[in-house]
């Protein structure tokens, strides 16, 4: 069936340091991509997308890539601050359904001072 | 982007009891979903609202426990019915527009 995961629970990254959170799926029909941040207390905000025709797509602070050769998609956070603290989760939609995403199991992000 | 806002933000309920939670957005909008994130974990579906027809449940869910209404292009409920411990949860709405965006939540806690 179709899933999405992530490859860390927990990922502590100094302040100003480059932060990575990664993610797996398995359906290589999905055609769309998304990253939310989702802080204590509050619903998923989303951060950028990528649809499957593009391989990198930067946003600011934020980049998102796309391998579809392993079915992997990462976020990468430049110069960690600690409003970046929050639990990250990546979104898959197929192609071939309605708009139903699935979500991954998320990544908990801690910036350290 | 699509604001929007859910009622109550929170709230602690007896057992037994129910709660209606509602979600309203800022700009018509086709398709609105229902989700649960119980804590420490992921989201999970549990229904799409259709405007002027009844809600497609997802594997696990059903009307009686979750009725949803869609009256209009802006506006949902859901209601947690006969509520227990296990529905403990946060209850998000969300909207596809343009991509998808989702409210606050609402955080229930059953005694």
């Amino acid at each position: 069936g179709e899933s999405v995961g992530l490859h860390l629970p927990t990922l502590s990254v100094q302040e100003g340091d480059n932060s990575i959170i990664n993610c797996a799926y398995s359906n290589s029909a999905s055609d769309y991509f998304i990253w939310y941040k989702q802080e204590s207390g509050k619903g998923p905000q989303f951060i950028i997308d990528i649809r499957s025709n593009m391989d990198k797509r930067q946003g600011q602070r934020v980049t998102v890539l796309l391998n579809k050769t392993v079915k992997h998609l990462s976020l990468q956070i430049a110069a960690t601050q600690p409003g970046d603290s929050a639990v990250y989760f990546c979104a898959e939609k197929s192609a071939s359904g309605t708009y139903k995403y699935i979500f991954g199991t998320g990544t908990r992000l801690k910036v350290l001072a | 982007s699509a604001v929007i806002s859910q009622k109550p933000s929170r709230d602690i309920c007896q057992r037994g009891t129910s709660l209606t939670i509602q979600c309203q957005v800022d700009s018509q909008v086709t398709m609105m979903f229902w989700y649960r994130q119980q804590p420490g974990q992921s989201l999970t579906l549990i229904a799409t609202a259709n405007q002027g027809s009844e809600a497609t449940y997802e594997s696990g869910f059903v009307i009686d426990k979750f009725p949803i209404s869609r009256p209009n292009l802006t506006f949902s409920t859901l209601t947690v019915s006969n509520m227990s411990p296990e529905d403990s949860s946060i209850y998000l709405c969300s909207v596809v527009s343009e991509t998808q965006y989702f409210g606050p939540g609402t955080r229930l806690l059953v005694l």
